[in-house]
């Protein structure tokens, strides 16, 4: 079946640092795949989008890369601040319309 | 403002009895979904819909139920059939598969 799998521990990280978050996905192949963000109480909003032709993205301070071959995508926040704390999700997605997101991983930024 | 909007926030059912969450929609999209959300965990998928009149069993249909009605409206009943209803239910749209727009959730637990 399939499976997605992220850092199921939450990140601690100074302010100004950058953030990594990892996301590995197994048995599909995804079309594309997207991050979202999630503040504790409120539902997720969407960040970024990549495609599987795509090698990486970026907005801002935040950067992704998708490797097909290895099943993963990075997820980077550059220059971090507090404000970025939250939970970071995955969806790697076929295409057509169930999505299916990772268990997310908490990210603490330090000021 | 065009988005999701879900009620009550909060909600509590008693053993046995049935509830409805409502989820309305003013962003014109084809495609609705119900997650559902333990405290620490991931999103669970529990029914989507692509058009009106249609919808599909996600991973934890049993013991809910929804309709399709309308385009705008999505609402998910909990049954008593579901023996562990407390979570938070995330309603969301979406064009075509593509990236997911959230409501901010329902609050349910169970007295």
């Amino acid at each position: 079946s399939q499976k997605i799998e992220q850092n199921s521990e939450a990140l601690n990280i100074q302010e100004g640092k950058t953030a990594t978050l990892t996301c590995n996905y197994t048995n599909y192949s995804p079309a594309y795949l997207q991050w979202y963000r999630q503040d504790p109480g409120r539902g997720p909003v969407f960040l970024l989008l990549i495609r599987e032709n795509e090698k990486e993205k970026r907005k801002e301070r935040l950067k992704v890369t998708f490797d097909t071959t290895l099943k993963q995508s990075l997820f980077h926040i550059t220059a971090s601040q507090p404000a970025d704390s939250a939970t970071y999700l995955c969806a790697p997605t076929s295409g057509g319309f169930k999505t299916i997101f990772g268990a997310g991983t908490r990210l603490f930024v330090k000021a | 403002d065009g988005g999701i909007t879900q009620s009550p926030k909060y909600l509590f059912r008693k053993e046995g009895q049935n509830v409805t969450l409502s989820c309305e929609q003013n962003l014109n999209h084809d495609a609705m979904y119900w997650y559902r959300q333990d405290p620490g965990q991931g999103l669970r998928l529990i029914y989507y819909s692509q058009i009106v009149n249609d919808f599909q069993k996600g991973d934890i249909a049993e013991g809910y139920s929804v309709s399709r009605e309308k385009k705008e409206s999505f609402p998910l009943t909990v049954t008593s059939a579901q023996k562990n209803p407390t979570a938070f239910y995330l309603c969301a749209s979406s064009i075509a598969g593509n990236t997911i727009y959230f409501g901010e959730g329902s609050w349910l637990t169970v007295v």
